[in-house]
């Protein structure tokens, strides 16, 4: 089955840095690839996905990338703010009816 | 809709006491996961449902726990007995798909469960 490492498992940066979190994937077949974040006694909520027909996707100040050829895919935040400050879990599936293989989450620490 | 709700928010109880935690997923949503999170571990994928049916408990770490979902609005998550290493964050979320789109899942608040 599918298994999904992320690193690191705790980021501190400070307030207009960037911020980036790294995932890899075992299942070649996987390809679709969210990333959830969970705010401090929140639900975790989905903020930006990438499938497998596109390289890079941008959204204001995230953006995830994706290399399938050597699986493992990224979220990068820029000018972070301490909004920004939350645990961020990496998700990975393929197109059957499988559930998401979460990574174990980093938990992103803005500094201001 | 409100979406994912989900009771209690938090529950206390006593090591051999047993637990029930519900859950109500978003009108029209077919599949219903139930996750159990803590630091060591993360996110653990204990069962999900579809149409109600168990599809995979695979993560339903022993016989202590059972889950249910007796119709599309209702599924309660038991603990019998509960042990302090029980301990943790349990989330429900529901979607409305599992394929490659519509898939987005939504997490109800969370049940904190603390035994003594």
């Amino acid at each position: 089955g599918e298994n999904v490492e992320q690193h690191p498992s705790t980021l501190s940066v400070q307030e207009g840095d960037s911020a980036v979190i790294k995932c890899t994937y075992s299942d070649s077949a996987s390809n679709y690839f969210p990333w959830y974040k969970q705010e401090l006694g929140k639900r975790p909520q989905l903020i930006i996905d990438i499938r497998s027909n596109v390289g890079e996707k941008k959204d204001q100040r995230i953006a995830v990338t994706l290399n399938k050829t050597a699986k493992h895919f990224s979220l990068h935040i820029t000018e972070t703010q301490p909004e920004d400050s939350a645990v961020y879990f990496c998700a990975a599936k393929d197109s059957g009816n499988t559930p998401l293989v979460f990574g174990k989450g980093t938990r992103l620490s803005v500094i201001a | 809709d409100a979406g994912v709700i989900q009771s209690p928010r938090h529950e206390v109880t006593e090591m051999g006491q047993e637990v029930t935690l519900r859950c109500k997923p978003i009108s029209g949503h077919d599949y219903l996961f139930w996750y159990r999170q803590t630091m060591m571990r993360g996110l653990e994928l204990l069962i999900y449902f579809n149409n109600n049916v168990p599809i995979d408990d695979s993560g339903m770490p022993e016989d202590r726990f059972s889950a249910k979902m007796p119709n599309a609005s209702f599924s309660t998550l038991k603990i019998q007995p509960s042990e302090p290493r029980d301990s943790a964050v349990y989330f429900c979320a529901s979607s409305l798909a599992l394929g490659l789109y519509y898939n987005e899942q939504f997490f109800g608040p969370g049940t904190r469960l603390t035994v003594l």
